[in-house]
Order: structure tokens, then C-alpha cells, then sequence
């Protein structure tokens, strides 16, 4: 069974940086790639960051550009979303998740909250 | 960067009733898009990918369609664990990018 499982979310303060994790198993996890996905309060789905099954390849969405990366250590099946220069706005719920057909999104975690405030 | 635009924003609808879901990208994706289903304090869902492929496990009352700008997801009979927002999201290129969603709501 497929199953993502995100950690390291709390409280932080504006500036401060916070290191998320996604643990993996079930699957080859070097064979697909990965994503970031948030959810701030009341609002929708928002797409944060993706990377390729190698780690060589990474995107971003404007809005972290700079402050965020991604990354993965294929050896221990886990993805990290580092976030740095941390902004009220981007208090959230952070899901990982796996790629299905293209950057599809088959298989999420339950999510881990950051709340940013001071 | 490619913007979704989904409509209606809510919709409230009885168990039984055939539901219809938009969405519209700002260029053309092809049939590049997936649709998603989410409930509160759980994991979003896929339903459908590539614009009418059904996930597994997937029930067949859900099915999707479109190509290029304008795609549908419908409903064909709600059934109470219907009752959540759905969301499209393009693939066709980076930066990803979801609608906007669209809660079904309970009459």
C-alpha cells in the first residue's frame, strides 16, 4: 500500500525557517516524482514545489521562489521542503505527494500545518 | 503561468442529482488535467486524469471530459459521501496550477 507521511510542521516566526518531511513507502520511491501542495485557511489548493525522481529537476511556484527547496534522499524514501525567510501568508497546511500519469497527484499524505506568527 | 478557472463556485444538490462541474484553463492544456476531490481535515482524492481517465477505486458515477480549454466533471447520481469540494488542476506545464473549487453542498 502507497503511503506518504509528512512531519516537521508547528508554529514559527515571520523570518524563521521551518524543514518538512515526507517518509514514503509502498512504492519504487526513485521511480516517480514528488510534490508540495498547501492549503491555507479558508482558501484552496495551492501547488508549491515539484521535483523529478533523480532529484536533478526541481520547480517552484512564484510565490516561494527563493525561500523554499525541495529535495530528496532516495536512499531513506524522503522528500523535504526547506522554508526559509517564513511569511504570515504562507501559514498552511503542506501535503506531500506522489505522481501518478505526468504531475498527476495519486497518492497524498494527510498534511502537516505551519503556522506562521509571531 | 496557466490560470483554472472553475464554476460554480458552490452548488447545493440533493442524493440522486446528476451534478456538472467547469473548468476552464487560460490556454490550451490538451487533455492534460486531473480532478481532485477533498473533505475537510483529509487527504485530497485524484478522481480523474489525462481528462476522462478514472482513477481506480474510483465509482463509475464520476467521469470527466473536455480537451484544450473547457473540461466537465460530472456526477452522475450524488450520493451522500459526495458531499465535498473538487478542485481541476493542470499538468501541462509548470508553474502546476488548481481551480479555484467548487463545493457540493447539501440541499
Amino acid at each position: 500500500e502507497v503511503q506518504v507521511l509528512e512531519s516537521g510542521g508547528g508554529l514559527v516566526q515571520p523570518g524563521g525557517s521551518v524543514r518538512l518531511s515526507c517518509a514514503a513507502s509502498g512504492f519504487t520511491f526513485g521511480s516517480y516524482g514528488m510534490g508540495w501542495v498547501r492549503q491555507a485557511p479558508g482558501e484552496g489548493l495551492e501547488w508549491v514545489s515539484g521535483i523529478s525522481g533523480n532529484g536533478i529537476s526541481t520547480w517552484y511556484a512564484d510565490s516561494v521562489k527563493g525561500r523554499f527547496s525541495i529535495s530528496r534522499d532516495n536512499s531513506k524514501n524522503t522528500l523535504y521542503l526547506q522554508m526559509n525567510s517564513l511569511r504570515a501568508e504562507d501559514t498552511a497546511v503542506y501535503y506531500c505527494a506522489k505522481t501518478g500519469t505526468g504531475w498527476t497527484f495519486d497518492s497524498w499524505g494527510q498534511g502537516t500545518l505551519v503556522t506562521v506568527s509571531s | 503561468d496557466i490560470q483554472m478557472t472553475q464554476s460554480p463556485s458552490s452548488v447545493s444538490a440533493s442524493v440522486g442529482d446528476r451534478v456538472t462541474i467547469t473548468c476552464r484553463a487560460s490556454q490550451g492544456i490538451s487533455t492534460w488535467l486531473a480532478w481532485y476531490q477533498h473533505k475537510p481535515r483529509k487527504a485530497p482524492k485524484l478522481l480523474i486524469y489525462t481528462a476522462s481517465s478514472l482513477q481506480s477505486g474510483v465509482p463509475s458515477r464520476f467521469s470527466g471530459s473536455g480537451s484544450g480549454t473547457d473540461f466537465t466533471l460530472t456526477i452522475s447520481s450524488l450520493q451522500p459521501e459526495d458531499f465535498a469540494t473538487y478542485y481541476c488542476q493542470q499538468l501541462n506545464s509548470f508553474p502546476l496550477t488548481f481551480g479555484g473549487g467548487t463545493k457540493v453542498e447539501i440541499k
